[in-house]
C-alpha cells in the first residue's frame, strides 16, 4: 500500500525566512511525486511533478526535488501570499490513483 | 488551460434528500475523473474512479448505491448522493486527468451540508 507522510503539520515564517517542507514516500514502483497548494475552502492547485529521483522544478519562490525516498518543497524569501497548504502525493505504477500525505499549512507573516 | 469547474460551491440539503454535484473540464477532455472526499483538517480521500462510459470503480469502504457517479462524457461526470444524512456532510472535490498528461487537475469543490 502506497504511503505519504508530510512534515512538519505546521510551519509560520517571517515573510524572506527560506524553508523547507518535506514528503516522505513508501510506494511500489514510482510512477510520479506531484506537489499540490491549495487555499482554504479550494480544490488543489497543481504545482509540479517529478519522475525519477534527481529530478528538480522550480516555479517562482518554490523548488521542488525528489530522492528515492522523499521530497522537498524549498520555499525561498517567502511572501505572505505563499501561505496555504501544500500537500504531496504519489502516484504508483500499478494505477492512476493518487495517494495524498495530509498536508504542510504554511504561515508566512508580513 | 487545464480548467475543471464544479459545481456548486455550496449545498445545504435536508436529510434524506439526494444531491448532485457536477464536475466539468471545460478546455480539455477528462479520459479518467476521480471524485474525492476531504474533511476539516484532514487530506484527501479518493472515493471513485471513472472512466467515460463506463462504470466507476469505487474504494474500499464507499458504498455505490449511495455516492451514484456518471461519466457521460469526456467533459462531463457527476456525483449524486442518495438519501444524504448528516454524516455525508463533507467537501467533496473532483479532478480530471487525461492519458497524454499525467496530471490531475482539480476542481474548486463542493461543501455539502446535510441538515
Amino acid at each position: 500500500e502506497d504511503q505519504v507522510t508530510q512534515s512538519p503539520e505546521a510551519l509560520r515564517l517571517q515573510e524572506g525566512e527560506s524553508s523547507s517542507l518535506n514528503c516522505s514516500y513508501t510506494v511500489s514502483g514510482l510512477r510520479g511525486l506531484f506537489w499540490y497548494r491549495q487555499d482554504p475552502g479550494k480544490g488543489p492547485e497543481f504545482l509540479f511533478t517529478l519522475y525519477s529521483a534527481g529530478e528538480e522544478k522550480e516555479k517562482e519562490r518554490l523548488k521542488a526535488t525528489l530522492t528515492k525516498k522523499e521530497s522537498f518543497l524549498h520555499i525561498t524569501a517567502p511572501k505572505p501570499e505563499d501561505s496555504a497548504t501544500y500537500l504531496c502525493a504519489v502516484q504508483g505504477t500499478s494505477g492512476s490513483r493518487l495517494t495524498f500525505g495530509e498536508g504542510t499549512q504554511l504561515t508566512v507573516n508580513p | 488551460g487545464a480548467v475543471v469547474s464544479q459545481h456548486p460551491s455550496w449545498v445545504i440539503c435536508k436529510s434524506g434528500t439526494s444531491v448532485k454535484i457536477e464536475c466539468r473540464s471545460l478546455d480539455f477532455q477528462a479520459t479518467t475523473m476521480f471524485w474525492y472526499r476531504q474533511f476539516p483538517k484532514q487530506s484527501l480521500m479518493l472515493m471513485a474512479t471513472s472512466n467515460e462510459g463506463s462504470k466507476a470503480t469505487y474504494e474500499q469502504g464507499v458504498e455505490k448505491d449511495k455516492f451514484l457517479i456518471n461519466h457521460a462524457s469526456l467533459t462531463l461526470s457527476t456525483l449524486t448522493v442518495t438519501s444524504a444524512h448528516p454524516e455525508d456532510s463533507s467537501f467533496y472535490i473532483c479532478s480530471a486527468g487525461t492519458l497524454a498528461k499525467n496530471i490531475q487537475y482539480f476542481g474548486a469543490g463542493t461543501r455539502l451540508s446535510v441538515l
